[in-house]
């Protein structure tokens, strides 16, 4: 199937300080990524999708100034943690479309575990 | 109340045994996905339904969208230990197949040698 990466896997930061996360999609070319929050034992939540070449559309209370989307190329979106708090911290998991012979199947990445001191 | 009801949300089955796990939706279910995840690491691939009574099968792992596209359910036979870890089912709830999904809260599974 596609391989979708994720860049860093984890990362530790301070309070009042930004995180920049890397989703790629490495062998198909993605227009539309998506990027979801996953706390521990819990279910993963749709934060936001990222379209290529345009705005971010997110989800009913997920900030958008916090949660900075930008997908610049059709393999690459970022998300931006801004000013990140404690409650911040979570597991982070993008995932990109890629049209398979049965429909899109979505293939997510590896997740990036971010801890906020 | 979830839209996505998965269940059961834990299951500890003896290696060899079967197992089935359920999930259900009030609403069409317009592209429903299985995965599986280990605690910690990213979702696995593991099976699309789109079409009303399509049957999936990979290895030991069949997964079933009913005709109404409200219920799927994986099946998995004679389980293993490498079978360990939490399934999630997440569904496209749009007829635009935007692939926005939502996910159900996961069933963890525990296969005993």
């Amino acid at each position: 199937g596609a391989v979708v990466s994720q860049h860093p896997s984890w990362v530790i930061c301070k309070s009042g300080t930004s995180v920049k996360i890397e989703c790629r999609s490495l062998d198909f070319q993605a227009t539309t990524m998506f990027w979801y929050r996953q706390f521990p034992k819990q279910s993963l939540m749709l934060m936001a999708t990222s379209n290529e070449g345009s705005k971010a559309t997110y989800e009913q209370g997920v900030e958008k100034d916090k949660f900075l989307i930008n997908h610049a190329s059709l393999t690459l979106s970022t998300l931006t943690v801004t000013s990140a708090h404690p409650e911040d911290s979570s597991f982070y998991i993008c995932s990109a479309s890629s049209l398979g012979g049965g429909g899109y199947e979505q293939y997510f990445g590896p997740g990036t575990r971010l801890t906020v001191t | 109340s979830q839209e996505l009801e998965q269940s059961p949300q834990s299951l500890i089955v003896q290696e060899g045994k079967n197992l089935t796990i359920n999930c259900t939706s009030s609403k069409t279910l317009y592209g429903l996905y299985w995965y599986k995840q280990k605690y910690g690491e990213g979702l696995i691939f593991l099976m699309m339904l789109q079409k009303g009574g399509e049957e999936k099968s990979h290895e030991k792992i069949t997964a079933k969208l009913d005709e109404k596209k409200q219920q799927s359910s994986l099946h998995i036979t004679a389980s293993q230990p490498s079978h360990a870890g939490i399934y999630l089912c997440g569904a496209d709830l749009s007829s635009s197949n935007t692939g926005k999904l939502i996910f159900g809260q996961g069933t963890t599974l525990q296969v005993k040698p």
